[in-house]
């Protein structure tokens, strides 16, 4: 079975500033889909960005952007010019290509701002 | 777009009593709908998952049932309520493309 582990329960970073959340996973299959996604205080989750693993190129979405290391099972999220508003829970994802509906979530890593 | 509905938004319910959390969906058609749980300081449980009307998938055993009476619908039930029910339950859809889910903004359930 997949597994998605988040190493990191508690990060934070000055406004402004750049941080990095890891994220590893365990598959023995080639091809399936990576994502992050973000829950606010308001509690609802939202995709901030996802990759496919076929693809070499890493996913860029704005301030946010992707490490994926496919031969190391790694898919760390880089947020660049940290804001305030990006204080959050932030939760990796695993989806299987086949067959198999699950998204499998890590635990999560509380990210807080410094002003 | 589509959009996620759930109600009710807080639950307080006593041990033994019965749960009905809806979940509807707007702007999009024959989704795939999907239960999780989010218990404090863990990440998110898949319990059901459906890819029609009718049809439910359960992942984890236990005393909590789903049912989806239409295409848009998903209702996640209870006929007695445990301790252990206590948490945050969203509701998510996945219309295609690549997997991503879209979630509602969840239901928060405390079982006194």
């Amino acid at each position: 079975a997949q597994t998605v582990t988040q190493s990191q329960p508690e990060m934070s970073v000055q406004e402004a500033e750049t941080v990095t959340l890891s994220c590893t996973y365990d598959t023995s299959e080639s091809d399936y889909y990576l994502f992050w996604y973000k829950q606010p205080p308001s509690r609802q989750m939202i995709l901030v960005i996802r990759q496919e693993a076929y693809k070499q190129q890493n996913a860029t979405e704005n301030r946010f952007s992707v490490n994926f290391q496919k031969a190391a099972k790694s898919f760390s999220l880089k947020i660049s010019d940290s804001q305030l508003g990006d204080a959050a829970m932030y939760f990796c994802a695993y989806r299987s290509v086949f067959g198999n509906e699950k998204l499998t979530f890590g635990t999560g890593t509380r990210l807080t701002i410094i002003p | 777009s589509q959009t996620i509905h759930q109600w009710p938004a807080t639950l307080v319910q006593p041990v033994g009593s019965p749960l009905s959390l809806e979940c509807t969906v707007e702007g999009t058609s024959n989704p795939n709908l999907y239960w999780y749980r989010q218990a404090a300081g863990r990440g998110l449980q898949l319990l059901f998952y459906s890819v029609g009307i009718g049809q439910i998938s359960s992942e984890v055993p236990q005393n909590l049932s789903a049912s989806r009476p239409q295409d848009r619908q998903f209702i996640l039930s209870s006929k007695k309520l445990l301790l252990s029910d206590s948490g945050f339950y969203l509701c998510a859809c996945r219309t295609g493309g690549i997997g991503e889910l879209f979630f509602g903004e969840g239901s928060r359930l405390t079982v006194l």
